[in-house]
């Protein structure tokens, strides 16, 4: 049974830093793994999906990883902006999405 | 164009009521799904249905039952809501099933 944990589960930065947060995943037959941004109240967007073949992917300030041998996807964030702070959740796919609890980042200017 | 609506964005109800979730896309994608997510945000995957087909049912209640009309629609009715289930509900679809897209969520609340 596929479980995906994300570590931290919140994290506050001052603006400008780089930061990186973690995913891990127990099963590594996967598709691919996901990286989704919520803003409170609001739905989800997708930021990043990195197939399974792929190491990373990347998107603006955004570089997401991916070791399927370690069970194991980073997101980093560069230059981080006030505007980043919101819920960010991994999620792994193999027969359905299996999501992470997210990690609460607040980045204060 | 919004490509994966739900109605109501939000829902406050008493216990013991029976209550429907609408969600619609507009992408023409075969695959819809609803996810609950917790207090904690712990998002789930609930049900999966394929052209009108069920094909995925996790465990949840027999209280919940998902209705496809259409390739469009998956609607979602709760009846006799208890407070657990409070939550905020997200529909999603899928054309392939490693890209999801999501809807805005509704929250119930079930007071």
């Amino acid at each position: 049974k596929q479980e995906v944990t994300q570590i931290p589960a919140a994290l506050s930065v001052p603006e400008g830093e780089n930061l990186v947060l973690n995913c891990s995943f127990t099963d590594s037959a996967i598709y691919n793994l996901q990286w989704f941004r919520q803003d409170p109240g609001k739905g989800l967007t997708s930021l990043l999906l990195i197939q399974s073949s792929q190491r990373e992917q990347t998107s603006g300030r955004l570089n997401a990883s991916l070791d399927k041998s370690s069970g194991r996807s980073t997101l980093y964030i560069a230059a981080s902006q006030p505007g980043d702070s919101a819920t960010y959740l991994c999620a792994a796919l193999g027969g359905k999405l299996i999501f992470g609890q997210g990690t609460e980042l607040s980045v204060k200017p | 164009d919004t490509a994966v609506s739900q109605t109501p964005k939000y829902l406050v109800t008493q216990m013991g009521n029976d209550k429907s979730i609408k969600c619609e896309q507009n992408l023409g994608h075969d695959t819809m799904y609803w996810y609950k997510q917790d207090s904690k945000k712990f998002l789930k995957i609930m049900f999966s249905y394929n052209n009108k087909e069920l094909i995925i049912n996790e465990t949840v209640p027999n209280r919940f039952s998902p209705k496809s009309p259409d390739k469009a629609h998956l609607n979602l009715h709760i009846n006799s809501l208890e407070l657990g289930d409070s939550a905020v509900y997200f529909c999603a679809s899928s054309q392939d099933p490693r890209t999801q897209y999501f809807g805005p969520g509704t929250r119930l609340t079930v007071l």
